[in-house]
């Protein structure tokens, strides 16, 4: 079964940092873009950031960039989000979702469960 | 960045209905739009991908259409599980976009 499982959400001060990870099992992971997605509570999908299968390519949504750093570790299977200088607005949840491509076709399946973080003093 | 719109935000249904969810593009993305479903506490789930292609798994009453700016989103007869709400997102430019969603309810 393909599934994706984000760990490392939490409490965190403003201004804090926090690392999330997001373990992949069920396909070859090295094959594979992967992108984070993150939910405020209450509020729609924002995507967040982007990695390509080989670490070749990395983007950023405007909201983040300089403050979070995408990286994966294709040996570990693993996915990971470093956050600093974390601010309230950055409370979410936040997921893994794969991006599988065929032909010029791109999209997200499948998704992880979610890991919640909060910004709050 | 491409700016994504569905209407109507919200919507009243009842078991049965044929409901229609539109998603504007801000410019042209071809036909690379797709469709999720989330429930409530739970990660969304892809529907359509490339417009009108039906994902493995995903009930026959689905259906997508496009290509260029306007996109819909069409159930045919809407069943109990399928209140949640919808979101479109375009895959032609980063960054990704999705549109704010529409929750479809119970009338």
């Amino acid at each position: 079964e393909v599934q994706l499982v984000e760990s490392g959400g939490g409490l965190v001060k403003p201004g804090g940092s926090l690392r999330l990870s997001c373990t992949a099992s069920g396909f070859t992971f090295s094959g594979y873009s992967m992108n984070w997605v993150r939910q405020a509570p209450g509020k729609g999908l924002e995507w967040v950031s982007f990695i390509s299968s080989s670490n070749s390519y990395i983007y950023y949504a405007d909201s983040v960039k300089g403050r979070f750093t995408i990286s994966r570790d294709n040996a570990k299977n693993s996915l990971y989000l470093q956050m600093n200088s974390l601010r309230a607005e950055d409370t979410a949840v936040y997921y893994c979702a794969r991006e599988f491509s065929s032909g010029s076709s791109k999209r997200f399946d499948p998704w992880g469960q979610g890991t919640l973080v909060t910004v709050s003093s | 960045d491409i700016q994504m719109t569905q209407s109507p935000s919200s919507l009243s249904a009842s078991v049965g209905d044929r409901v229609t969810i539109t998603c504007r593009a801000s410019q042209s993305i071809s036909s690379y739009l797709n469709w999720y479903q989330q429930k409530a506490g739970k990660a969304p789930k892809l529907l359509i991908y490339a417009a009108s292609s039906l994902q493995s798994g995903v009930p026959s009453r689905f259906s997508g259409s496009g290509p260029g700016t306007d996109f819909t989103l069409t159930i045919s007869s809407l069943q109990p599980e399928d209140f949640a709400t919808y979101y479109c997102q375009q895959s032609y430019s980063t960054p990704w976009t999705f549109g704010q969603g529409t929750k479809v309810e119970i009338k």
